[in-house]
């Protein structure tokens, strides 16, 4: 029973339309953050959020916009997709933020920009 | 610069044998975690490890702050231990992470 959903598990979009992926944590924590994966490369920090309110931001795009619409959501809208997007993105969680806290990811949304 | 360096990169094993796997932080560190990572993608803690030993089965966990390093041991490997394992840094409230060590275990 996950615990953190992500929405969709896969996904296809075609170079320059716009794409939002959804993720609900149910494990009461206060602290939601976005990671990406691409192939042959470590898990990137994207974006920190606390209480509904941005901490971090280590994305060097604009086309990427986290939303929070309750404590326990953080989507992703990206923009004008380009192929290099293509990644598979993951959803996390902690109790709070900073550094004493354990981090609890969901299975990912993978995204085919062609 | 990259903060986390773990190795080996990727280790083959035959059922039974051990393995460790290191973690070599370049900048302080407040915790760690070592994650595995199934075939597929979803990420599993194994242990949020800020210093010490912890053990969980056959897997054990030493981090030393001082020399900035952490090491996973699996004992007695099985086929099903074969993912990638990746080692996370908790530094200045940010989370880095290393690259994984890839690991294979055949029958």
């Amino acid at each position: 029973d996950p615990k953190i959903i992500q929405k969709p598990k896969y996904l296809v979009a075609v170079t320059g339309s716009e794409k939002i992926l959804i993720c609900e944590q149910y494990l009461g924590h206060n602290a939601m953050y976005w990671y990406r994966q691409s192939a042959k490369k470590p898990l990137e920090f994207m974006f920190s959020y606390s209480y509904q309110k941005l901490m971090d931001n280590q994305t060097a795009s604009s086309r990427f916009q986290p939303q929070s619409s309750k404590k326990n959501h953080l989507d992703l809208q990206i923009t004008a997709l380009k192929p290099d997007d293509s990644a598979t993105y993951f959803c996390a969680s902690s109790p709070q933020g900073g550094s004493q806290n354990t981090l609890y990811f969901g299975a990912g949304t993978r995204l085919s920009v062609l | 610069g990259q903060q986390v360096q773990q190795s080996p990169a990727s280790l083959v094993l035959q059922e039974g044998e051990n393995a460790e796997l290191q973690c070599n932080f370049s900048t302080s560190l407040n915790s760690m975690q070592w994650f595995y990572q199934r075939p597929g993608g979803s990420l599993v803690s194994l242990f949020y490890n800020p210093s010490g030993t912890k053990h969980s089965g056959r897997l054990t966990s030493t981090t030393v702050i001082k020399e900035r390093r952490s090491s996973l041991h699996i004992s007695s490997s099985q086929t099903t231990d074969s993912g990638t394992y990746l080692c996370a840094l908790y530094s200045n409230n940010r989370i880095f992470f290393g690259d994984g060590t890839q690991l294979v275990v055949k029958p």
